[in-house]
């Protein structure tokens, strides 16, 4: 059970669009279609942003999109605004009841 | 709407143990998995383990086996989790979280549900 990786930083410019890559294994990442994606703000509990690859929850907005391709899961935000910067985690279902996460992506608006 | 309460901060010694609740309100209790999230000062998330009161057993993640337990008590609808073998290493931020809803049943799903989390400081 290794966590995801993720890379350490990622930036863009408001307005523009920004992708996220989370790299598991065929044990998590590519035996399920069970990863989510969380916001965290500094001081603040995580918020959930994406499950089962690509779905939002209430209140997301549509700006934030998820997808999948074998090992590997991307979180793309688009439209960057200044409220985006934040760090970025992706999780996965790793079976026998067990979660794994990534090391998380400093997200930078310039 | 379903809340989770967390027990205050903790500062422990090396080689002891440390024991943190989550108390879960404004739902039902037996049928959620709640998993237990650490966060070090300035590292990542990393899941511990969790468990679904209605099977009584927990999961743990690899790292965590024999030094992390999770127990559930219904009759309180509260959820603990006990590290033993403490070192400065396990200085972090300790939550409980869950998903709610008709999701809420297991792991797969994400979690949108957080305690506010409680601080846990080793040292000598």
């Amino acid at each position: 059970q290794s966590a995801l990786t993720q890379p350490p930083s990622a930036s863009g410019s408001p307005g523009q669009s920004v992708t996220i890559s989370c790299t598991g294994t065929s044990s998590d990442v590519g035996a399920y279609n069970y990863v989510s994606w969380y916001q965290q703000h500094p001081g603040k509990a995580p918020k959930l942003m994406i499950y089962e690859v690509s779905k939002w929850p209430s209140g997301v907005p549509d700006r934030f999109s998820g997808s999948k391709s074998g090992n590997t899961a991307s979180l793309t935000v688009s439209g960057l605004q200044t409220e985006d910067e934040a760090d970025y985690y992706c999780s996965s279902y790793a079976g026998s009841n067990t979660v794994v996460f990534g090391g998380g992506t400093k997200l930078t608006v310039l | 709407q379903v809340q989770l309460v967390q027990s205050g901060a903790e500062v422990k010694k090396p080689g002891s143990s440390v024991k943190v609740s989550c108390k879960a309100s404004g739902g039902t209790f037996t049928s959620y998995a709640v998993s237990w999230v650490r966060q070090a000062p300035g590292q990542g998330l990393e899941w511990m383990g969790g468990i679904i009161p209605l099977f009584g057993a927990a999961n743990y993640a690899q790292k965590f086996q024999g030094t992390v337990t999770i127990i559930a008590d219904e009759s309180t609808s509260t959820v603990y989790m006990e590290l033993s073998g403490l070192r400065s290493e396990d200085t972090a931020v300790y939550y409980c979280a869950r998903r709610s809803g008709t999701y809420g049943d297991s792991f797969y799903y994400g979690l949108d549900v957080w305690g506010q989390g409680t601080t846990v400081t080793v040292s000598s």
